[in-house]
């Protein structure tokens, strides 16, 4: 299994709060993704880092933001969260993107 | 428009038979062509990736096949398992970090 540890596994939390995800790789990878998962659609990309301080935006990235400040960490950050985010948001890795993409355990978050 | 659909939606089939879960894109230009596994409550893992030159590579016994000129994929499960069981996910990339469509998955479900 690629070393990727996200944090918290589980969370329930109230609207208007913030929420931080962060997620820990130990295989030096370059890339590092984040996507959520919902019912009826494929996974999609949040936003993703192609090195330290270089991130980028993906699909459904309203409402999110990232931050990578070491090789081995990134944080997705929802400022004020909203019900429509209650999803499930994994972590991904690749040295490069055309490379294998590894995949986190993922992190079940729940806004009420 | 870029599009990753998958046939069946769902599947039930007796542990030891074979089956083939279907994926059919739209993407382009096309980069490469991965089918993942995703165990109930997992994060996805990686079974194939094939390029443009590849028209078929297996992984134990998961065979995925590629047709690029009709834009069609194949995963064939020889002699299924209980431990089969699970969601596969046909995901198509164009270039780049932000360029891979995931399709919506088929539910396998493998009974004794």
């Amino acid at each position: 299994d690629a070393g990727i540890t996200q944090s918290p596994r589980h969370k329930v939390t109230e609207t208007g709060t913030p929420v931080t995800l962060r997620c820990h790789q130990t295989e030096n990878h370059r890339y590092m993704y984040w996507y959520r998962q919902d019912p009826g659609h494929g996974l999609r990309l949040i936003h993703y880092s192609y090195g330290v301080k270089d991130t980028d935006k993906g699909e459904v990235s309203d409402g999110y933001s990232v931050s990578r400040s070491k090789t081995e960490d990134f944080l997705l950050t929802l400022e004020s969260a909203t019900s429509s985010q209650t999803s499930v948001y994994f972590c991904a890795i690749s040295g490069e993107p055309s490379n294998t993409i590894y995949f986190g355990e993922g992190s079940w978050l729940t806004v009420v | 428009k870029n599009q990753v659909e998958q046939s069946p939606q769902s599947l039930i089939i007796l542990e030891g038979k074979n089956c083939t879960l279907q994926c059919n894109y739209t993407v382009s230009p096309f980069s490469n062509l991965r089918w993942y596994k995703q165990d109930t409550g997992r994060g996805p893992v990686s079974l194939t990736i094939m390029t443009f030159s590849e028209n078929t590579k297996s992984n134990g016994r998961y065979t995925a096949t590629l047709d690029a000129d009709t834009k069609q994929s194949s995963l064939h499960i020889t002699a299924s398992q209980l431990s089969d069981s699970a969601s596969y996910i046909c995901v198509v990339g164009k270039t780049g970090a932000n360029n891979l469509f995931f399709g919506t998955g088929t539910r396998l479900t493998v009974i004794p």
